[in-house]
């Protein structure tokens, strides 16, 4: 079973541009994730479907400031122009033959 | 637009018995695979349940195999999840969300609280 690894935090500046980083476990290096987004008080939300080839497919309504990448293992998620409503919980998901896991997930603050 | 609206969380006492639903509306229920996924504070999002979109097959975390139970009326628009021998660690907010691949939708949320 795929283990999803993320940093417990990061921060950027209102405007500027973060990178948040999902590492899958050994073995698993070729899977496609999924990212999801999560602001305080709220159900998470579908941001975007990531395959190891870096191609991915967001979900209806997401801006464009979000895009999606994968380098080997790790699967990122590029914020640009930061916004106040960005500040929220990012979490990746993947899945295997009977079982889905979670990362642990980021929580993203703006300065 | 898509809707997922789930209810029937609680307060319930260890070892007893609850029953959470999952309304669909806005998209072709019979045809899309569905899950039960958990979050606490601590412990993130756990994935609960899946099950396909004709019921044909199931799958559980381990942390649930043999205490839950997940089914689906797709005449009915609804999914359901029988949560019996609650523990108290199974206190969380209980989300349906669709997808077969990647979930690419969540519902609200219900809040289930198991407590003597």
């Amino acid at each position: 079973q795929p283990v999803l690894t993320q940093s417990s935090s990061a921060s950027a500046s209102l405007g500027s541009s973060v990178k948040l980083t999902c590492t899958l476990s050994s073995g698993h290096s070729s899977y496609i994730i999924a990212w999801h987004q999560q602001q305080p008080g709220k159900a998470p939300r579908y941001l975007m479907k990531l395959e190891n080839s870096g191609s991915y497919n967001k979900g209806s309504g997401i801006p464009d400031r979000f895009s999606g990448s994968s380098s080997g293992a790790d699967r990122y998620l590029t914020i640009s122009n930061l916004q106040s409503e960005d500040e929220a919980d990012y979490y990746c998901e993947t899945w295997d033959t009977n079982a889905r896991v979670f990362g642990g997930g980021t929580t993203l603050t703006v300065l | 637009q898509v809707q997922l609206v789930e209810s029937g969380g609680g307060v319930v006492q260890p070892g007893g018995s609850l029953r959470v639903s999952c309304a669909a509306s806005g998209f072709t229920f019979s045809t899309s695979g569905m899950h039960w996924v958990r979050q606490t504070p601590d412990k993130g999002l756990e994935w609960v349940a899946f099950i396909r979109y004709d019921g044909g097959s199931i799958d559980y975390a381990d942390s649930v195999k043999g205490r839950f139970t997940i089914s689906r009326d797709n005449t009915d628009n609804t999914l359901y999840l029988q949560m019996n021998s609650l523990r108290v660690d199974d206190t969380a907010v209980y989300y349906c969300a669709r997808g077969a691949q990647a979930i690419d939708f969540w519902g609200q949320g219900t809040l289930v609280t198991v407590s003597s």
